[in-house]
């Protein structure tokens, strides 16, 4: 079946410095990425949706100079957290589109800010 | 305006009996529907998808759902539960066609031995 990773599962950082989350699809071509944030007992919130090549499009109220998102190829997304500050600990959450309308989703990475 | 609705946030049920979460929309166009399964601390798996035809969708671990149109909804059941079924469970559609899922708030699905 379509897998797609995460990269890191978990990661610590202090408040101010960058953080870079990458999603993969392993077996397969994404032409859609869509990135995830899911706070403790919520469901999950779109952050953002990428097409390879193109920028990517943002949903009201998620600051795109914040979360920077880069789908450089059919396989690869990327979400740098900029200048991470305690409110942004949380869960991220990819997902991937191959060509039909199922989502893949990533197992997620967990950002804790200091 | 379009959404998806899951009325219970949490559904206790003793092992090996029936379950069944609830999952209601509301959309004025076809929709594509979906049932996600997220244990702890872990990312979403696709549990099983009504996309068109047969109403009645069979998925992974033993769960089906099947797709109402004239009551907009598409319930999870299952009829026997395990303790490993405990999880969060998530109903989400896609309305549109910017292939974006509009998901319910999650049931949390939890099993008493």
């Amino acid at each position: 079946g379509a897998v797609v990773s995460q990269h890191p599962s978990r990661v610590i950082c202090k408040s101010g410095t960058s953080v870079k989350i990458e999603c993969r699809s392993l077996d397969f071509q994404a032409t859609t990425m869509f990135w995830y944030r899911q706070f403790p007992k919520q469901s999950l919130m779109l952050m953002a949706t990428s097409n390879e090549g193109s920028k990517a499009t943002y949903e009201q109220g998620v600051e795109k100079d914040k979360f920077l998102i880069n789908h450089a190829s059919l396989t690869l997304s990327t979400l740098t957290v900029t200048s991470a500050h305690p409110e942004d600990s949380s869960f991220y959450i990819c997902s991937a589109r191959e060509g039909g309308s199922t989502q893949y989703f990533g197992p997620g990475t967990r950002l804790t800010v200091l | 305006a379009q959404s998806v609705t899951q009325l219970d946030s949490q559904v206790p049920v003793f092992e090996e009996a029936p379950v069944e979460l609830r999952c209601n929309y509301s959309s004025s166009v076809s929709v594509y529907l979906f049932w996600y399964v997220q244990y702890p601390n872990q990312g979403l798996q696709l549990l099983l998808k009504y996309l068109s035809g047969s109403t009645l969708v069979k998925g992974i671990n033993g769960f089906e759902a099947e797709f109402n149109k004239s009551q907009t909804s598409f319930h999870l059941r299952k009829p026997s539960v395990h303790i490993s079924d405990t999880a969060e469970y998530f109903c989400a559609a896609e309305m549109d066609s910017n292939y974006q899922l509009i998901w319910g708030a999650g049931t949390k699905l939890i099993i008493k031995p």
